[in-house]
């Protein structure tokens, strides 16, 4: 089985401080890893996604994440936040090696940036 | 290009009716899945369909169906409507369906259901 946790419900942080929401994953053999965001009234846009390879993975709007296979993790970061980055972020895993090919969101981290 | 689009975007029931939800995946994308998104239970799947067949169908109970049409289109039904099913109903289409590639999903802006 997979599933993703996503321990905080809610991250505030001032613009112009780095940001960083929490995603940790179980899958059985390897993941992959998604991260979307979700503005009001909106569906859900992919911000990047971890296959293989570098642990650092670069995506929309200067957002980044780092992939921790020994703390089964995988953070979305900026250096720098926005008030327009305040939105619902989530986290979503698929087991690669098969099982449940169907990725498993997370419940969401909503995210506010104050000016 | 048009992303994915949801018809209705709103919509109230009462208990014990039924409701069609539609939706029109990216053109060229022929994989559709929708999505449950509530505030305690976040985003939970509920099944997906690819070429008008259905390849993976999450726990949900009879009372939600689907299908979809030669032309990806597709729509959702949920039957004897309860005062729990009052959620947001997204869709997400991509080019293939999900066992075969990693590639993202494209969401629409889903339609708010609300049971009274």
């Amino acid at each position: 089985a997979q599933s993703v946790a996503q321990p905080e419900d809610q991250v505030n942080v001032a613009e112009g401080n780095p940001l960083t929401v929490k995603c940790t994953y179980s899958v059985s053999g390897n993941p992959y890893l998604f991260w979307y965001v979700q503005y009001p009234n909106r569906g859900l846009q992919f911000l990047l996604k971890y296959i293989t390879g570098d642990n650092l993975v670069k995506g929309s709007y200067g957002f980044e994440a780092e992939f921790n296979k020994s703390q089964t993790s995988f953070h979305l970061k900026k250096p720098s936040a926005l008030v327009s980055d305040s939105a619902l972020y989530f986290c979503a895993v698929r087991d690669k090696s098969g099982g449940s090919y169907i990725p498993t969101f997370g419940r969401g981290t909503s995210l506010i940036v104050h000016p | 290009k048009a992303g994915v689009t949801q018809t209705p975007r709103y919509l109230i029931k009462t208990r014990g009716q039924q409701v069609t939800l539609s939706c029109s995946p990216i053109s060229g994308h022929r994989s559709v899945s929708w999505y449950q998104q509530t505030p305690g239970q976040g985003l939970q799947f509920l099944f997906e369909y690819f070429s008008e067949t259905q390849r993976n169908k999450g726990n949900f109970p009879g009372r939600f169906s689907g299908r979809q049409f030669s032309n990806s289109r597709s729509e959702m039904n949920v039957s004897t409507l309860e005062l729990g099913d009052s959620a947001l109903y997204l869709c997400a289409s991509s080019l293939y369906h999900q066992s075969a590639t990693n590639e993202k999903l494209f969401f629409g802006s889903g339609t708010q259901l609300s049971v009274l």
